[in-house]
């Protein structure tokens, strides 16, 4: 049964840091998934991740995958109030690429 | 863009009443998803569907059942709903290529 961890569940960051969120998933998958929810708000997809290496930037988020290691990561640069949101990781079953499972999310607050 | 309409924002309903949510995505996406999401717990996978008449069940399927009849729409059923059904439902759709998902903004159940 595909599993999805995130770590750290809660961060709190300055201004202008660097932080990284850790996605692990439990079974065999090449498929991953970033998105960021607003409260109040439905998820808007941030990243598509879909082989081993694969890793894609937008703006100060950079999204990586490593499909031998099972693992993701989102790693923010010089964050800004405007990045404060929740953001999850999800993975497609490698059994059936139609199911995809969300990690629990990572609430994410910058501050001054 | 991407359209994913469901169709009541908020809905209260009494416990034993029949509950229809349905949503509807503009994309001509094969797959399409239903999710409830639970402060606490995350996004938990109710029902999929791949494909017209074909669905498959989530990790949490008790107590609901889905149909589609046609491609376009998915409907989620709580036969006779329950105060632990108060949730916010999410549906998204996807292309079978990508699998990446498409939300939409949400229904807020609450069951009294």
């Amino acid at each position: 049964e595909l599993k999805v961890e995130q770590n750290p569940l809660f961060l709190s960051m300055q201004e202008g840091k660097n932080y990284t969120i850790y996605c692990n998933y439990s079974t065999t998958s090449d498929r991953l998934y970033w998105y960021r929810q607003d409260p109040g708000k439905s998820l808007e997809s941030l990243f598509v991740l879909l082989s081993n290496g694969a890793v894609k930037q937008e703006g100060r988020l950079m999204a990586s995958l490593d499909t031998k290691a099972r693992l993701s990561t989102l790693h923010i640069t010089a964050a800004v109030h405007d990045l404060s949101a929740t953001y999850f990781c999800a993975v497609a079953a490698k059994t059936s690429y139609d199911k995809v499972i969300f990690g629990p999310g990572t609430s994410l607050s910058v501050i001054p | 863009d991407v359209k994913v309409t469901q169709s009541s924002r908020y809905l209260v309903k009494r416990t034993g009443e029949k509950v229809f949510l349905e949503c509807v995505q503009d994309m001509d996406h094969e797959n399409m998803f239903w999710y409830r999401q639970d402060p606490g717990l995350g996004l938990r996978l109710i029902y999929f569907s791949y494909d017209v008449k074909m669905k498959e069940k989530g990790d949490i399927p008790e107590g609901y059942s889905v149909s589609r009849e046609k491609k376009e729409r998915f409907s989620l059923i709580l036969e006779s709903a329950s105060t632990n059904q108060t949730s916010m439902y999410l549906c998204a759709s996807s292309f079978y290529a990508t699998g990446e998902l498409f939300f939409g903004e949400g229904s807020r159940l609450t069951v009294l």
